[in-house]
């Protein structure tokens, strides 16, 4: 069974830095992008950023929202995929949630995990 | 950077309702279109992929097509369980956008 768990959420002054954390389970994580994907109280769904598997360069891209802010990682090692947030601000606080892409770049996103709640206030 | 925009953004209708919602791109993208269904308090459930392929699992009233710009998902004899936010993704090339959503809701 396919298990995306999250962690690292919290409550975060603005201008501060978080390090979220994806840990995968139930398939090769090798062989798969990832995205982390978030969701403001009551809002709709934002694609935050991807990656590619390791296998296939690790090519990263991101929202415009939080180019420059936050970076994408993986570790297909350990099965896991980490979102660094730098210079947080009010409008990141959401449910972050990592989520599978079902193929190398081009493709749907299949698994997602439940998320992790970002809060960023004073 | 391409958009996409979604009508209606919520309706209501009754079981056994045909639902359509629309997805329209700002430019083409080919058939690179996915659809994905949300209910309160859980995660999003992928329903259709490559615009028009049902991903396995799904009820065979749900139903997708379009190509380029202009795509619909369709739900041929809304049930209550299919009570949710629907939203449309592209996935042709980052970004990989989401629709802003469409709620429906049982009359």
């Amino acid at each position: 069974e396919v298990q995306l768990v999250e962690s690292g959420g919290g409550l975060v002054q603005p201008g501060r830095s978080l390090r979220l954390s994806c840990t995968a389970s139930g398939f090769t994580f090798a062989n798969f992008a990832m995205h982390w994907v978030r969701q403001a109280p009551g809002k709709g769904l934002e694609w935050v950023a991807f990656i590619k598997s390791e296998t296939y360069g690790g090519t990263t891209e991101y929202a415009a929202s939080v180019k420059g802010r936050f970076t994408i990682s993986r570790d297909d090692s350990k099965g896991i995929a980490y979102l660094q947030m730098n210079s947080l601000q009010s409008e990141d606080t959401a449910v972050y949630s990592c989520a599978r892409g079902s193929g190398i770049y081009r493709a749907p996103i299949d698994y997602w995990g439940q998320g992790t709640l970002v809060t960023v206030s004073s | 950077e391409i958009q996409l925009t979604q009508s209606p953004s919520s309706l209501s209708a009754s079981v056994g309702d045909r639902v359509t919602i629309t997805c329209r791109a700002s430019q083409g993208i080919s058939n690179y279109l996915a659809w994905y269904q949300q209910k309160p308090g859980k995660v999003p459930k992928l329903l259709i992929y490559g615009a028009s392929i049902l991903q396995s699992g799904v009820p065979s009233r749900f139903s997708g097509s379009g190509s380029a710009t202009d795509f619909t998902l369709t739900v041929s004899g809304l049930q209550p369980d299919d009570i949710a936010t629907y939203y449309c993704q592209k996935y042709n090339s980052a970004p990989w956008t989401f629709g802003p959503g469409t709620k429906v809701e049982l009359k």
